[in-house]
């Protein structure tokens, strides 16, 4: 079955920076794309960007281009999403979501939250 | 750009039907048969319940029903039931310099 798992919690200070994993399994990884969404407490989903999955090519929405950078390593079906110079409106739950087209998010990663407190 | 346009909260009693609007722009929800919805409940990722509009997935209820007019989306649930409370979240494509765009999320409380 597909599966999306992605890293744990994070607890970062501002200025630093995060990696986010998330590891696909149960389908072909190359074969969809993959999209970031950020919710921030008590806020809606906020749509950050996709990768293409078979050439590396990232697409950022408005507000998340210059620290955010999304990767991929397909020899472990895994995307990455880093985060740097992190703020503290960065405090947020991510997940990577699966998309089969058109936005049809049709499989989400269980979110990741991070933290950013001194 | 701002948010696709959804009522902050809708209630219902079980059995009752309700329906949620996602309103936008002739630039997104209605230039496209490309909207989706989304049940997420307190702590989990979200749920696909329709995409392209009113095509539901495997899996997921009849209960659940989409449709569009114009610039304005529809997420109707029909026999409520208490698991159906959540919050819900519609999302549309909105050409290819802002991809996809979400509504501010609407909370359905069964009452």
């Amino acid at each position: 079955q597909v599966q999306l798992v992605q890293s744990g919690s994070e607890l970062k200070k501002p200025g630093a920076s995060v990696k986010v994993s998330c590891k696909a399994s149960g389908y072909t990884f190359t074969s969809y794309a993959m999209n970031w969404v950020r919710q921030a407490p008590g806020q809606g989903l906020e749509w950050m960007g996709w990768i293409n999955t078979n050439t590396g090519n990232p697409t950022y929405a408005q507000g998340f281009t210059g620290r955010f950078v999304f990767s991929l390593d397909t020899s472990v079906s895994t995307a990455y999403l880093q985060i740097s110079s992190l703020k503290a409106e960065d405090t947020a739950v991510y997940y990577c979501a699966r998309d089969s087209g058109g936005p049809t998010f049709d499989y989400w990663g269980q979110g990741t939250l991070v933290t950013v407190s001194s | 750009q701002s948010a696709l346009t959804q009522p902050a909260s809708v209630s219902g009693s079980p059995g009752q039907s309700i329906t949620i609007s996602c309103t936008g722009t002739s630039s997104d929800v209605g230039g496209y048969n490309y909207v989706s919805w989304y049940q997420q409940h307190p702590g989990k990722a979200p749920k696909l319940m329709i995409y392209d509009v009113s095509n539901r997935p495997s899996g997921v209820s009849n209960r659940f029903s989409g449709s569009k007019s114009g610039n304005t989306a529809s997420l109707t649930i029909s026999g409520l039931q208490a698991e159906d409370e959540a919050d819900y979240s519609c999302c549309s494509y909105a050409g290819t310099n802002t991809w996809w765009m979400f509504g501010g999320g609407t909370k359905l409380t069964v009452l």
